[in-house]
């Protein structure tokens, strides 16, 4: 089956430090990529996504991404870390036999220490 | 300005009754979906519509019901027929369906007493 796995269910880091939030899928053929960000009681806002060509994907907030095929990863990163990017961050996938479904990762907790 | 609007915020519901959560967008957008949210488990699909009058079963359907008479509004019906209700529900909508940004709206969440 399609899937989307966050391995890290909480991850607490300083300010200042640098992030690293892991997605793994298992698809049948390379899918649309995303990460989304929520900040507690609130929606989802998208931060990048990866369709094609280039594997490092820019995004908001001075969030990036990297696609590695042959890891079947899409994890996200940032240099230095700010006290608001606390939030739950999920990676979500699209495509395949899914067509028409977005299909979301369980969901990574960000905890940032001062 | 333009945007999602779920409504209500929160909702309590006694055991056997069904209940309807409102999602109305003023984006032009021809998909629209419903995500349960719970915690550690994601976000999960329960229903998609990619055009009007049209809709499809997502992953955890079983339970709830919705239609898209209007391509501005996408109601969720909870039925007493679901067994666990108690969740924070989103919507979301998209204009080139899920190769595109979704937007979402803040969510209500429904609380079963």
């Amino acid at each position: 089956a399609q899937s989307v796995t966050q391995p890290d269910i909480h991850i607490t880091v300083s300010e200042g430090a640098s992030l690293e939030l892991r997605c793994n899928y298992s698809y049948g053929a390379t899918p649309y990529l995303f990460w989304y960000v929520q900040s507690p009681g609130q929606g989802l806002q998208l931060l990048l996504k990866y369709f094609s060509g280039d594997t490092l994907v820019q995004g908001i907030k001075g969030f990036e991404a990297e696609f590695k095929r042959s890891q079947s990863s899409f994890n996200l990163r940032k240099p230095s870390v700010h006290w608001s990017d606390a939030a739950e961050y999920f990676c979500a996938a699209a495509g395949g036999t899914s067509y028409g479904k977005l299909t979301f990762g369980q969901g990574t907790i960000l905890t940032v220490h001062p | 300005d333009g945007g999602i609007t779920q409504s209500p915020k929160y909702l309590f519901r006694k055991e056997g009754q069904n209940v309807t959560l409102s999602c109305e967008q003023n984006l032009n957008h021809d998909a629209m979906y419903w995500y349960r949210q719970d915690p550690g488990q994601g976000l999960r699909l329960i229903y998609y519509s990619q055009i009007v009058n049209d809709f499809q079963k997502g992953d955890i359907a079983e339970g709830y019901s919705v239609s898209r008479e209007k391509k501005e509004s996408f109601p969720l019906t909870v039925t007493s027929a679901q067994k666990n209700p108690t969740a924070f529900y989103l919507c979301a909508s998209s204009s080139q369906g899920v190769t595109g940004e979704l937007f979402f709206g803040e969510g209500s969440r429904l609380t079963v007493l």
